[in-house]
């Protein structure tokens, strides 16, 4: 079946410091979604991507649609705090449900 | 607030006994998702509606577990005797029903502990 590897799976960085993390899939998608969970709560859409190199960004997040259809990336620029959270990608094939990757965890330290 | 809506948020109940959640979503979706969420992990799908239809049910929904959608509206996941591995946040979805709007909504989450 389909499956995403998402890295790293944790991270521990300065406040002010650039995040990357990444999401490879076995497969192609059609969209990729990536959310933020904070403990106890449901995920929280953050950006949508529906087109092969897609470039998105809202706010200080930005994330970009593989040309291959099979990889994702979620950049976060200049962390804070609040930025921590556990950050999930999630890919789709059409018709096909929605499938995430097992997260990254955030840790920032001001 | 008109997001989606979950309840109870927190249900602790012996092994072998029933429970029961309800998902209200986004009034004008009509698409409603159920997932699982264990600690560590990302949520897995369990089963899809679309209106009253359920359309797909993954592998991991054992015949222990039913899904709902009656009147199109609200979803109720039912697990019947429950069991110690069935511990684990379950999550509500919907979306819209406009081509190209793939995003799920999740409501907060409801989370089993079975004793």
């Amino acid at each position: 079946g389909q499956q995403l590897n998402q890295s790293p799976q944790s991270m521990f960085i300065q406040e002010g410091e650039d995040v990357s993390m990444n999401c490879t899939s076995s497969s192609i998608f059609n969209t990729w979604l990536w959310y933020k969970q904070d403990p106890g709560e449901g995920p929280v859409l953050l950006i949508a991507l529906y087109k092969a190199g897609e470039l998105t960004s809202n706010g200080r997040l930005t994330a970009q649609f593989g040309i291959t259809r099979k990889d994702s990336f979620l950049n976060i620029s200049a962390s804070i705090p609040s930025d921590v959270g556990i950050y999930f990608c999630a890919g789709q094939s059409r018709g096909t449900a929605l499938i995430f990757g097992k997260g990254t965890t955030l840790s920032v330290s001001s | 607030d008109t997001g989606v809506s979950q309840d109870p948020r927190h249900k602790i109940t012996k092994r072998g006994q029933n429970v029961t959640f309800r998902c209200d979503p986004i009034s004008e979706h009509n698409r409603l998702y159920w997932y699982r969420q264990t600690l560590g992990q990302g949520p897995e799908f369990l089963t899809y509606f679309q209106n009253e239809a359920q359309l797909e049910k993954s592998r991991l929904l054992s015949d222990r577990f039913s899904a709902e959608r009656p009147k199109g509206s609200f979803s109720t996941l039912e697990i019947q005797r429950t069991e110690q591995g069935d511990s684990a946040m379950y999550l509500c979805a919907s979306s819209s029903p406009f081509p190209g709007t793939g995003e799920l909504f999740f409501g907060e989450g409801s989370r089993l502990t079975v004793l």
